[in-house]
């Protein structure tokens, strides 16, 4: 079984610029996460998307959005980028809604705003 | 809201020598999830071991148990015989029973684990 892909690995923008990274889940998981890992602050919810809604968001500023394909795969998209979104995008994904089946989480892409 | 707290951000450990992570959270929910989850240097969330709320017996998985007290609102993670290749971040994290909460799971900020050879 294909685990969670994401792409790019490693993603380097200017202050200012948009930044797209993308996510596939696992075949059959159709709830996808976003979290954003900064240095020394852990792991901030950012997004969830399950069936192709917007079911939550954290608390971060408009200009993060995404958004969620008919096949279960994600786009996380960053809007005039700012330093402090320099970050560690980790994208998880899991079965519908019960608690017991776990995040299943990607390697990350490494955003660095210049 | 659910918080959930790790207050050791780093631990040490010799090979083969056991060691215990500790993690405690704050709820008002009856049923939940724990899970932990261990984050290398690849940068990938391995998930660990988990635990429901409602079973009193705690979960083992090769190595790696917990000692779950709900009471205590207490989580932690104990390694038996720790190798070179279980050091890596570890994460505590809550889910609502459902999985319909706000955000999935609640990471506590992770411990450091590091591994004497």
């Amino acid at each position: 079984e294909a685990g969670v892909t994401q792409s790019p690995t490693h993603l380097i923008k200017t202050r200012g610029q948009q930044a797209t990274l993308r996510c596939s889940p696992i075949s059959g998981h159709t709830s996808v996460y976003w979290y954003q890992q900064a240095l020394g602050l852990g792991l901030q919810f950012l997004l969830w998307y399950d069936e192709g809604e917007e079911r939550n968001r954290g608390n971060f500023p408009p200009r993060f959005s995404g958004r969620q394909f008919p096949n279960y795969s994600s786009e996380l998209n960053v809007n005039a980028l700012e330093l402090e979104d320099s970050a560690l995008y980790l994208c998880a994904s899991s079965r519908a809604l019960t608690g017991n089946s776990p995040l299943h989480f990607g390697n990350g892409t490494r955003l660095t705003v210049t | 809201a659910q918080t959930v707290t790790q207050s050791q951000p780093e631990m040490s450990v010799q090979e083969a020598e056991t060691v215990t992570l500790s993690c405690t959270y704050d709820t008002s929910e009856s049923d939940y999830y724990l899970f932990w989850y261990k984050q290398p240097p690849s940068r990938q969330m391995i998930l660990v071991i988990r635990q429901e709320a409602y079973k009193q017996q705690n979960a083992t998985e090769n190595r790696f148990s917990v000692n779950f007290q709900k009471a205590a609102k207490s989580f932690s993670l104990k390694i038996s015989d720790s190798q070179l290749g279980d050091a890596a971040m570890y994460f505590c994290a809550y889910r609502t029973f459902l999985g319909g909460g706000a955000d999935g799971l609640t990471f506590g900020k992770g411990t450091h684990l590091i591994i004497q050879p």
